[in-house]
């Protein structure tokens, strides 16, 4: 598997433009989540689905971001209009889920989206 | 909800000693914590993990303890080499539950 698959890798758009960040997660895999790295913040959760269905977007900062998978094996994270403020790397991670006897969930993160915003 | 709490923030050690980070969290149901090692430029990947069922875990130079009365959690790294140098977060989940609460993470720079 190649894993995580994100695109684009690096972003550079202007203040108040529509930003799109694309991500495959691994096939099988259940849990697809969105996280947004930053110096001063760390690694923060903004969104995850389960079997494509948003369950918690408490993370996400506003109401200009917004997700979507529309299926098993795409997700967007999209930005509207963006600002400087949302400069960052964000990252999208996938996780098999819990089944069985695998109750713990080892999260694969893909290459991550540098976004700069001017 | 869990807070997990990283430290030291940067830590600088001499190729050849050991590293030692050290986590604690909130939660007293959280029973699964993994470490994460981030290097420059690249996405975070999974190091070594430790079920709450367990006090220690190994794995070549790095080792994982768990204190489960006091709610903290240590990384060891021994034997440092300059590759070792990255960003390491720790984390911290409950069985049943899908997401991960992460430190704030771990600059370790190891100087040959």
């Amino acid at each position: 598997d190649a894993g995580v698959i994100q695109s684009p890798r690096h972003e550079v758009t202007e203040m108040g433009q529509e930003v799109t960040l694309r991500c495959k997660p691994i096939s099988g895999h259940d849990y697809l989540f969105w996280y947004r790295q930053t110096m001063m913040r760390g690694l923060e959760l903004l969104i995850y689905f389960n079997n494509n269905v948003p369950i918690d977007d408490s993370g996400m900062p506003e109401d200009r971001f917004s997700a979507k998978m529309p299926n098993a094996s795409f997700s967007t994270l999209k930005i509207q209009p963006s600002e400087p403020r949302d400069s960052a790397v964000y990252f999208c991670a996938s996780s098999p889920g819990l089944a069985g006897e695998r109750t713990y969930n080892e999260q694969f993160f893909g290459p991550g989206t540098r976004l700069t915003v001017l | 909800g869990e807070n997990v709490e990283q430290h030291p923030s940067t830590l600088s050690v001499q190729e050849g000693d050991s590293a030692v980070i050290k986590c604690t969290y909130s939660d007293s149901a959280s029973n699964y914590f993994p470490w994460y090692k981030q290097e420059l430029g690249k996405r975070p990947q999974l190091i070594i993990d430790i079920r709450s069922n367990v006090g220690e875990k190994k794995d070549q130079r790095i080792a994982v303890t768990l204190n489960k009365t006091a709610k903290h959690f240590s990384l060891h790294i021994t034997e440092t080499q300059p590759e070792d140098s990255a960003v390491y977060f720790c984390a911290a989940s409950i069985t049943g539950y899908s997401t991960l609460t992460f430190g704030k993470g771990t600059m370790l720079l190891v100087s040959p």
